[in-house]
This record gives structure tokens, sequence and C-alpha cells, in this order.
């Protein structure tokens, strides 16, 4: 089966470094993506890795370790605007293109 | 480019109803996946189609169907509604030979 870890909540503060945690168990990784969901809005996609190593995109990185099945989200520099929910997604190989989603980590930026 | 785009964006619906929801995907894009948020539950993937096929599908009841049109635009059914089917709907759509899905703004359906 599949199964997804998150923490639940963060907290952090205006320009700070924070780090998202993601754990999953899959029988047959295919991509893990993280996507960004505001209060009432869509989720909108940030990332993908298929392979080991760090991705980096401006304020936002993500990393995966195949063999550990983790993943991690770094958020650089924040900002109040980046307070939102962060979900981890994997796409396993045995179940085609879906996503199968963790139930997402809500951060919270205060100044 | 427009984004994904759905309709309609709220529906209060009675138990035992049925609903219809609509989902336009990104100029180009063939591939529209649906998926059920709930607070409980989180995203759970429903169904995928492509070219009018339905290519993939989620451990949902029968009662959850859908289907696609020629020019990609999708709609999903859910028959003979429950409370616990109360949720935001999102449909997603893919470009093809990308790996990333790019989310509509949802219908919220709430079964009374």
């Amino acid at each position: 089966g599949q199964n997804i870890d998150q923490p639940t909540e963060m907290t952090a503060t205006e320009g700070a470094i924070v780090q998202i945690n993601c754990t999953y168990q899959t029988s047959g990784f295919n991509g893990l993506f993280w996507y960004q969901q505001h209060a009432g809005e869509a989720p909108t996609f940030l990332s993908y890795n298929v392979l080991d190593g760090l991705e980096e995109k401006g304020r936002f990185s993500s990393f995966l370790s195949r063999s550990k099945g983790y993943s991690y989200l770094l958020l650089k520099e924040l900002q109040m605007k980046d307070s939102a929910s962060y979900l981890c997604a994997v796409r396993d190989s045995g179940a085609g293109t879906a996503l199968i989603f963790g139930k997402g980590t809500t951060l919270s930026v205060s100044s | 480019k427009a984004g994904v785009t759905q309709t309609p964006r709220y529906l209060i619906k009675t138990r035992g109803q049925q609903v219809t929801l609509s989902c336009s995907p990104i100029s180009g894009h063939r591939s529209v996946s649906w998926y059920q948020q709930t607070p409980g539950q989180g995203l759970q993937f429903l169904f995928e189609y492509f070219s009018e096929t339905q290519r993939n599908k989620g451990n949902f009841p029968g009662r959850f169907s859908g289907r696609q049109f020629s020019n990609s635009r999708s709609e999903m059914n859910v028959s003979t509604l429950e409370l616990g089917d109360s949720a935001l709907y999102l449909c997603a759509s893919s470009p093809e030979g990308r790996n990333e899905q790019y989310f509509g703004p949802g219908t919220r359906l709430t079964v009374t």
C-alpha cells in the first residue's frame, strides 16, 4: 500500500528558513511532488523530484532520498504570503498517473 | 493561457440526489484528473481521463463516475448523494509528456 506522512502544523517567523519533511512508502515510486495550497484556493505546483538530490527553484528547494523514502521542502527568506498548506504527493508506478497526497502541513508565518 | 476552470464553484444538494460537476482543462492538455478533498482524508484521487478514456481509477464507490469529451472537457457525476460526499472536488489537467498537474479552483459540494 501507500502511506505518506508529514507534520500537521509548523510555525516560523518572517525571514527565517523552514524545512517541511515528508516520508513515504510506496510499492513502486515514480516521482514526488510538492504543492502549495492557500486557504480556499487550488493547490499550485511547486516542485517535482524523481532522482535523489536537491532541486532549487528560487526561495524554494526540494530534496529527495529514494532509499530512505524521504523528502523535504525548504523555504528560505520566509514571507507572510508563504502561510499556507504544503502538500507532499507521490506517484506510484502501480497507480498510473494518480497522485497520492499526504494530509498536508499548515505553515504559519508570523512577523 | 487560461487556467483550469470548474463549474459550478459552489453547490448545495440534498441526500439522495445526484450531481454533475464540470471541468475545462488548460488548452492543449488532454489529461484530466479528479480529486476529492476533505479535512479528514485530505486529497484523494478519484479518476483520470485521457483522450475520452478512463485511464486510472481510485478507490471510490461506483456512485462516482466521470467522462471526458472530445474537446478534453470532463464531467464527474455522483449519484445517490450521501452526507459524507460533502467535499471540495478538484480537477487537474496535465500537459502530455509532463508530470505536474495543474489544479482548478474546485467545486465546493455540500450535501444536507
